[in-house]
């Protein structure tokens, strides 16, 4: 079962603008991931925020996360068509554990030319 | 450093018939995962394997099976193929499967069944 869900299932712009997505999930969590994935090909890990923290950035990627809400989002400022892709969330649970990261469904990106 | 290998990259088989794949993770990773992407049911974690031993197990019925050799490679085995076993077949790997550790995917089989 999916324990996180993401926000919008597709999303297009145009390159320049800026992408959020989101992630909700519904129990407690160690970290959340995301992760993106090209048309055919493997996921590729983007970020890791750990449930202590607020906050993260790589390049143009931001990611929040607020456990009160139990939600995270992905900012991917100043788009480029090469960051067409689908994105996913996965959550480690808080407890259980269990190491593997529940995935969610995704959130399709098209970035225009 | 070579990523994560996996093959073969597609495969077509009928019902009934059974598959192997084969994953090899990145040099010094001890732990691999197998899942399966549908369209429908997104990403379904299958198992684990770490120093030859299954550590985790998904929902899968017993047709899906793996294994993991000394030196971390790892197969996976479906049997009396069905229909609703096509599907892209990932592999990921990590250092030991700890919780702060990102997984490294392969760019998957896809395993179409006629």
């Amino acid at each position: 079962s999916q324990q996180g869900e993401e926000d919008p299932q597709a999303l297009s712009i145009q390159e320049g603008e800026n992408a959020t997505m989101n992630c909700s999930y519904k129990t407690s969590i160690n970290n959340l991931q995301w992760y993106r994935q090209n048309s055919g090909r493997g996921l590729v890990h983007l970020i890791l925020i750990r449930s202590n923290e607020r906050e993260k950035h790589s390049g143009r990627l931001r990611v929040t996360l607020d456990t009160s809400k139990k939600s995270s989002s992905l900012l991917i400022t100043a788009s480029r068509a090469a960051d067409t892709a689908s994105y996913f969330c996965a959550t480690l649970p808080a407890s259980g554990g269990s190491y593997i990261p529940t995935f969610g469904r995704g959130t399709s990106l098209i970035v225009h030319p | 450093k070579a990523g994560v290998t996996q093959t073969p990259r597609y495969l077509i088989k009928t019902r009934g018939q059974q598959v192997t794949l084969s994953c090899s993770p990145i040099s010094g990773h001890r732990s691999v995962s197998w899942y399966q992407q549908t369209p429908g049911q997104g990403l379904q974690f299958l198992f684990e394997y770490f120093s030859e031993t299954q550590r985790n197990k998904g929902n899968f019925p017993g047709r899906f099976s793996g294994r993991q050799f000394s030196n971390s490679r790892s197969e996976m085995n479906v049997s009396t193929l069905e229909l609703g076993d096509s599907a892209l077949y990932l592999c990921a790997s990590s250092f030991t499967g700890g919780a702060d550790q990102p997984q490294h995917f392969g760019d998957g089989t896809r395993l179409s069944i006629l």
